[in-house]
């Protein structure tokens, strides 16, 4: 696709049920992001893909978090046992890193979620 | 680790004004800069960049952003601002080993 793609764009769920979010990068991206943005609040980092190297998971709140990526591209995001606290728009992003390191980060238009 | 500071969370001005965001980086290495723009209800999409050459870089709708190395600053600017300029700014800095780090954004409010 043209751009980096999120699904759902909506989720409502039930306190501690799973959720999953999808990310499809743009093609030939080989940098992915995910980030959280809560109501009225910046963005929060939570974990990073760069090619083939470990994911850097420093933001990740807690262990009800995980992240893959398959085959290098698309992600998923599964939050287990979801808390209100968890309500929020979750963020994609990707970007292709050259050797000059300047690669423009391109964003999804996130999912929402809500945790009721 | 990298860190972006960005002091005013909120800087409400009148249209017409000029405007000056601030952002200010931790970095002793060479590290690429960047200002986004989200406007309510929509995703972040791309102001302006410094990646090297000119400090002073202009982006779209009339912002602008100069890099100073000596004060690890990059402050946006614009001279006069629309009602439609209501949006939330975020800087971002792209280090050595091509990680993105943004700060907390600042909501710029335009009034009438």
């Amino acid at each position: 696709g043209a751009g980096v793609s999120q699904s759902p764009s909506n989720k409502v769920t039930e306190k501690g049920k799973d959720v999953e979010l999808r990310c499809d990068p743009i093609s030939g991206h080989t940098a992915l992001y995910w980030y959280r943005q809560s109501l009225g609040q910046g963005l929060e980092f939570l974990i990073y893909f760069q090619g083939n190297s470990a994911p850097d998971k420093s933001g990740l709140p807690s262990d009800r978090f995980s992240a893959e990526r398959t085959g290098g591209s698309v992600s998923t995001l599964t939050i287990q046992r979801t808390q209100q606290e968890d309500s929020a728009v979750y963020l994609c992003a990707s970007s292709f890193t050259s050797g000059a390191g300047n690669g423009e980060l391109f964003f999804g238009e996130g999912s929402r979620l809500t945790v009721l | 680790a990298q860190s972006v500071t960005q002091l005013d969370s909120q800087v409400p001005v009148f249209e017409e004004a000029p405007v000056e965001l601030r952002c200010n980086y931790s970095s002793s290495v060479s590290v690429y800069l960047f200002w986004y723009v989200q406007y309510p209800n929509q995703g972040l999409q791309l102001l302006l960049k410094y990646l090297s050459g000119s400090t002073l870089v202009k982006g779209i709708n009339g912002f602008e952003a100069e890099f100073n190395k000596s004060q690890t600053s990059f402050h946006l600017r614009k001279p006069s601002v629309h009602i439609s300029d209501t949006a939330e700014y975020f800087c971002a800095v792209l280090n050595n080993f091509n990680k993105f780090y943004f700060g907390s954004g600042t909501k710029l409010n335009v009034k009438p």
